[in-house]
């Protein structure tokens, strides 16, 4: 069965600190990936997805992810995290032939400012 | 442009209770499906209705059914309520590969 790990529950940085969460996943066959973010209050937005191509992705809010196909990751990344940019961030995966989005846990972060 | 929309928003049931939870589409999509969400944990899909059929459906048992309505719109429904059940429902929306979420209703089972 396909799963989806992010490795960090909880993150806590300072303003302008660098970030990167983990994400990877099991399956075997091509698949579109995704990053979503909840900030406290909101519903659920999508932050970036790749499909195929470049595997380096360009978000709003200059978020980037990028996927590695032999490791099963797609990690994200901003260089420069705003106190704005505290919020819950998942990760999810669903194969090309399969309508069901495999959710991570979910990475709850909080920027200090 | 309206986004997902849920109703209600929060609610409270007893076991054994029925419940019924209703989704409306962003304008212009087809297709919705539906996402229980535990504390603590990412959403776990439940159902995907698509020209008014369930397309294609997760891990949940027979308690849990939909129906979608000529104008896309949804139900979700869950009989017989156990305290397992409380959590958010999602009601996401698209119309090709991307998913828009509304606010969730958040039901629980005392």
């Amino acid at each position: 069965a396909q799963s989806v790990s992010q490795h960090n529950h909880h993150v806590i940085l300072s303003e302008a600190a660098s970030l990167e969460l983990g994400c990877n996943y099991s399956y075997g066959g091509t698949v579109n990936l995704f990053w979503y973010v909840q900030y406290p209050g909101q519903h659920l937005q999508l932050l970036l997805k790749y499909f195929s191509g470049d595997p380096l992705v360009k978000g709003i809010k200059g978020f980037e992810a990028e996927f590695i196909k032999s490791k099963f990751s797609f990690n994200l990344r901003k260089p420069s995290v705003q106190w704005s940019d505290t919020a819950e961030y998942f990760c999810a995966v669903n194969a090309h032939s399969n309508y069901q989005l495999i959710w991570g846990a979910g990475t709850k972060l909080i920027i200090k400012p | 442009d309206a986004g997902v929309t849920q109703s209600p928003t929060h609610l409270i049931k007893t076991r054994g209770q029925q419940v019924t939870l209703r989704c409306s589409p962003k304008s212009g999509h087809d297709t919705v499906s539906w996402y229980q969400q535990a504390l603590g944990q990412g959403p776990q899909f439940i159902f995907q209705y698509y020209e008014e059929e369930e397309r294609q459906r997760g891990n949940f048992p027979d308690r849990f059914s939909g129906h979608q309505f000529p104008n896309y719109s949804s139900e979700l429904n869950v009989n017989a309520l156990l305290l397992g059940d409380s959590a958010l429902y999602l009601c996401a929306s698209s119309y090709g590969k991307e998913l828009f979420f509304g606010e969730g209703s958040r039901l629980t089972v005392l």
